[in-house]
């Protein structure tokens, strides 16, 4: 079925590094989004991209869409301690519903 | 505003046994959905209700069921609990019919283990 694939599966940095996780997908989508999910919680929206967007801001976070090559990239800059969390992409499409990736696990020693 | 509430926080059960999972959002939001989160398989879609009254299938249905009793509360019930069914569930909501569409907020989520 539809369902992103990021990489790496994991990511070990130091503080005040990048983190640069990726997402692949296999069909059309409408926008695609990223979440974090720290430890034992449930997940928390970071951003959203549209189809038709090639890149987008958020504070610290930048995240790229390239629909030719059916990939979107999460570049967290100057990581800190509490950005250790996993990450997930999601693929809106036609439908209702989101299509979760398996995520990557981020790892930020100080 | 406390965004979407789930009840329990953990739970245990015996295979054969059944429950149910409370799920409330206080943000008006039409879309609601249940996921299940197994180590290394992400979240998958179990059911979503689109709007009041309506309730749809998603990937894993398969053992549940879903209520979605108004605006603000969707429930899911396991009727015979197996193992295979220990996992961490979320509820999610977001605001359009058209989930995909826009913002999913979630919930803390429910360990649940079947014994």
């Amino acid at each position: 079925s539809q369902q992103g694939e990021e990489d790496p599966q994991a990511l070990s940095i130091q503080e005040g590094e990048n983190a640069t996780m990726n997402c692949s997908y296999k069909t059309s989508i409408n926008n695609l989004q990223w979440y974090r999910q720290n430890s034992g919680r449930g997940l928390v929206h970071l951003i959203l991209i549209r189809s038709n967007e090639r890149e987008k801001h958020s504070g610290r976070l930048r995240v790229t869409l390239d629909t030719s090559k059916k990939s979107s990239s999460l570049l967290i800059t100057a990581s800190r301690a509490a950005d250790t969390a996993s990450y997930f992409c999601a693929l809106g499409g036609a439908g209702t519903a989101l299509i979760f990736g398996k995520g990557t696990t981020l790892s930020v020693s100080s | 505003n406390a965004g979407v509430t789930q009840t329990p926080k953990f739970q245990v059960l015996k295979t054969g046994q059944s429950m149910t999972l409370q799920c409330a959002q206080d943000m008006n939001h039409n879309s609601m959905y249940w996921y299940r989160q197994d180590p290394g398989m992400g979240l998958r879609l179990i059911y979503y209700s689109a709007s009041e009254g309506t309730t749809d299938k998603g990937e894993v249905p398969n053992g549940y069921n879903v209520s979605r009793l108004n605006k603000r509360e969707f429930s899911l019930r396991l009727e015979s609990a197996a193992p295979s069914q220990t996992s961490v569930y979320f509820c999610a909501s977001s605001p359009r019919r058209q989930g995909s569409y826009n913002e999913q907020f979630f919930g803390p989520g429910t360990r649940l283990t079947v014994l």
